[in-house]
């Protein structure tokens, strides 16, 4: 399982200020994703990727940028963090059609946005 | 549109009893669906999915196309199975939804 991580894994911001969450993986994997967690909603798709410098648009994108320079990395960036952002956030990883056609996740980074 | 549904927030249950988690889905093409969960404090991972129709832990889950369903059953509860479950459909390039989830609280 560390073959996924997330850094922070705790972060308290202010509204307004710029914050980026780390991801990494050391599988190679193809497909990296960021979901929000959040009470009464479950998991929430942000952006995917689907290789390095393919990113796509989920579910909830809005005030949130991503990129993908490396293969095995997919940082999540709030330009402008609102109190709306406070969350866990995990990001993921898969190979899909492969026997490995399951999506691993990280362990989360806590976010809080005062 | 694709659509994952829980109907249960939480589900308690007593130990030794029978668990049924409901999910339903909406999809128009042919879907591939999958059961994750959250033990406390833990990453979320894969349960089991439809296509292996594996048991893990003693769960099991049949799709049912007829009612769009994919129930996640296990005969008797145990108190490690308390836990967030997740029901995720998969579709097109590995895009993958996700249920609002359900709390199971397994009872002494």
């Amino acid at each position: 399982d560390a073959g996924i991580t997330q850094s922070p894994r705790y972060k308290i911001t202010e509204t307004g200020r710029q914050v980026t969450l780390m991801c990494h993986q050391t599988w190679s994997h193809s497909y990296m994703f960021w979901y929000r967690q959040d009470l009464g909603h479950g998991l929430r798709l942000i952006y995917y990727s689907a290789a390095a410098d393919i990113t796509d648009k989920g579910e909830v994108p809005d005030g949130y940028v991503v990129s993908r320079s490396k293969t095995e990395n997919f940082p999540l960036t709030l330009e402008s963090a609102t109190r709306s952002q406070t969350s866990v956030y995990f990001c993921a990883s898969s190979e899909p059609w492969t026997s490995q056609e399951t999506q691993y996740f990280g362990p989360g980074t806590r976010l809080l946005v005062l | 549109a694709q659509r994952v549904t829980q109907p249960e927030k939480l589900l308690s249950v007593f130990k030794g009893a029978p668990v049924e988690l409901k999910c339903n889905y909406s999809y128009s093409g042919s879907p591939e669906l999958f059961w994750y969960v959250q033990y406390s404090r833990q990453r979320l991972q894969l349960l089991l999915r439809h296509i292996s129709r594996e048991s893990i832990k003693g769960f099991t889950a049949d799709l049912n196309k007829g009612e769009t369903s994919f129930h996640l059953k296990k005969p008797f509860a145990q108190e490690e199975d308390s836990a967030m479950y997740y029901c995720a459909l998969r579709y097109r390039d590995d895009k993958i939804i996700f249920g609002k989830g359900t709390r199971l609280h397994i009872l002494p």
